[in-house]
């Protein structure tokens, strides 16, 4: 079947503009995650919905960026007012229930100038 | 201090050699210790998971976890050209914390014919 995917690719964007950055997790799967992977940090942990509970946001490293997920599927990551250390490749996973396997997508590379 | 910590390489091998990945941690709560290869451009796909100290073995790759060390090991025989990839650790403490990977830096191996 289908696995995890993400839009846009690739997005790159001028200082000061928000972004959003899309994630369609695999059907029927109730945790997603988004992450970040950067040349200096690695890859961290942004933010974690389940189910109808409440998410984890306790990754996400400013006010600046929020995430929805909307009907329990597709997710939204929103940064406003990108700044340049906000360039890195953007990932989502999901998996059937927490405790199961993650399964990545392919993520966004978002570059700001 | 980075709670895990990976070696970034890179590491460059001839085929057939013995690989031996390996990362370090401080957070004595982390249970669930996990492999991930990722290739270039794409996500991260699972290799191996355990739970507790000991070994796990699927096909050449071989998973090793010492948590009274607090050090877990990926070893690769008989390495192939296709095992070229980025190699991270990830682990978690379950419970209400099971959707919270935490990466090491990640790895990048080279395998030359």
């Amino acid at each position: 079947g289908a696995g995890v995917s993400q839009s846009p690719s690739n997005k790159v964007t001028e200082k000061g503009k928000d972004v959003e950055l899309r994630c369609d997790p695999i059907s029927g799967h109730t945790a997603l995650y988004w992450y970040r992977q950067s040349l200096g940090q690695g890859l961290e942990f942004l933010i974690y919905f389940q189910g109808n509970s409440a998410p984890d946001k306790s990754g996400l490293p400013s006010d600046r960026f929020s995430a929805e997920r909307t009907g329990g599927s597709v997710s939204t990551l929103t940064i406003q007012r990108t700044q340049q250390e906000d360039s890195a490749v953007y990932l989502c996973a999901s998996s059937l229930i927490p405790s199961d396997t993650q399964y990545f997508g392919p993520g966004t590379r978002l570059t700001v100038l | 201090q980075k709670e895990v910590e990976q070696d970034p390489g890179p590491l460059s091998v001839p085929e057939g050699a013995i690989v031996s990945l390996n990362c370090t941690y401080s957070n004595s709560a982390f249970q669930y210790f996990m492999w991930y290869r990722q290739y270039s451009r794409k996500g991260p796909e699972l290799l191996m998971y355990t739970y507790s100290s000991g070994n796990k073995e699927d096909g050449r790759f071989t998973a090793q976890v010492d948590k009274s060390s607090k050090y877990i090991s990926l070893f690769i025989r008989d390495s192939q050209p296709s095992d070229s990839a980025t190699y991270l650790c990830a682990m978690n403490a379950g419970g209400t914390s099971y959707g919270k990977l935490t990466f090491g830096q990640g790895t990048i191996l080279t395998v030359h014919p």
